[in-house]
């Protein structure tokens, strides 16, 4: 079955810098990936979709890649600020393509 | 619009009591979501409506778990014979089409 990992542990970063991370999947290649924001106790909020002709894409200062060879999107965000502090999902639609298989998320620490 | 909205927030309830959720998704979005998310996990997939028709279940969806839309606006969702494990924010969606989708603040419920 389709597995989907991102990095379990919190990443802390320093305002400013750039946040780069990791989403993995296993098995077959999906459609697309989706990349959510969610804060404590709200639910997730989209954020961008990537298909799976495309390499890049961006969004003010969110870029997301995806790589079909690595098997791997990675998403970046630019200049970072502590209100950037959340948990991050990636998710790729499930077989069928009518729902959405999530990752653990990873958690982003901001710090001023 | 305001969004997919959820009620309750919070619900606590004992072993044993069922339990009903609602969800109100954006007017025009034809398709209907549940998840379940515990902590430190991603949205798990619960079931999916297009219009009133249930068209997916989850396999680890226990028949103690039913979810209707009957008209295909508003779904609920009930839990009988609540279990402690089933403690956990229930997160509903709308959507429509396959990709971006809207999520509702979740309702979370802790049984005793």
């Amino acid at each position: 079955s389709q597995k989907i990992e991102q990095n379990s542990e919190a990443l802390n970063i320093q305002e400013g810098k750039t946040a780069t991370l990791t989403c993995n999947y296993t098995n077959y290649s999906p459609a697309y990936l989706q990349w959510y924001r969610q804060d404590p106790g709200r639910g997730p909020v989209f954020l961008l979709l990537i298909r799976e002709n495309e390499k890049e894409k961006r969004k003010e200062r969110l870029k997301v890649t995806f790589d079909t060879t690595l098997k791997q999107s990675l998403f970046h965000i630019t200049a970072s600020q502590p209100a950037d502090s959340a948990t991050y999902l990636c998710a790729h639609p499930s077989s069928g393509y009518s729902t959405l298989t999530f990752g653990k998320g990873t958690m982003l620490l901001v710090s001023p | 619009d305001t969004g997919v909205s959820q009620d309750p927030r919070h619900k606590i309830t004992k072993r044993g009591q069922n339990v009903t959720f609602r969800c109100d998704p954006i007017s025009e979005h034809n398709r209907l979501y549940w998840y379940r998310q515990t902590l430190g996990q991603g949205p798990e997939f619960l079931t999916y409506f297009q219009n009133e028709a249930q068209l997916e279940k989850s396999r680890l969806l226990s028949d103690r778990f039913s979810a209707e839309r009957p008209k295909g606006s508003f779904s609920t969702l009930e839990i009988q014979r609540t279990e402690q494990g089933d403690s956990a924010m229930y997160l509903c969606a709308s959507s429509l089409d396959e990709t971006e989708q809207f999520f509702g603040p979740g309702t979370r419920l802790t049984v005793l």
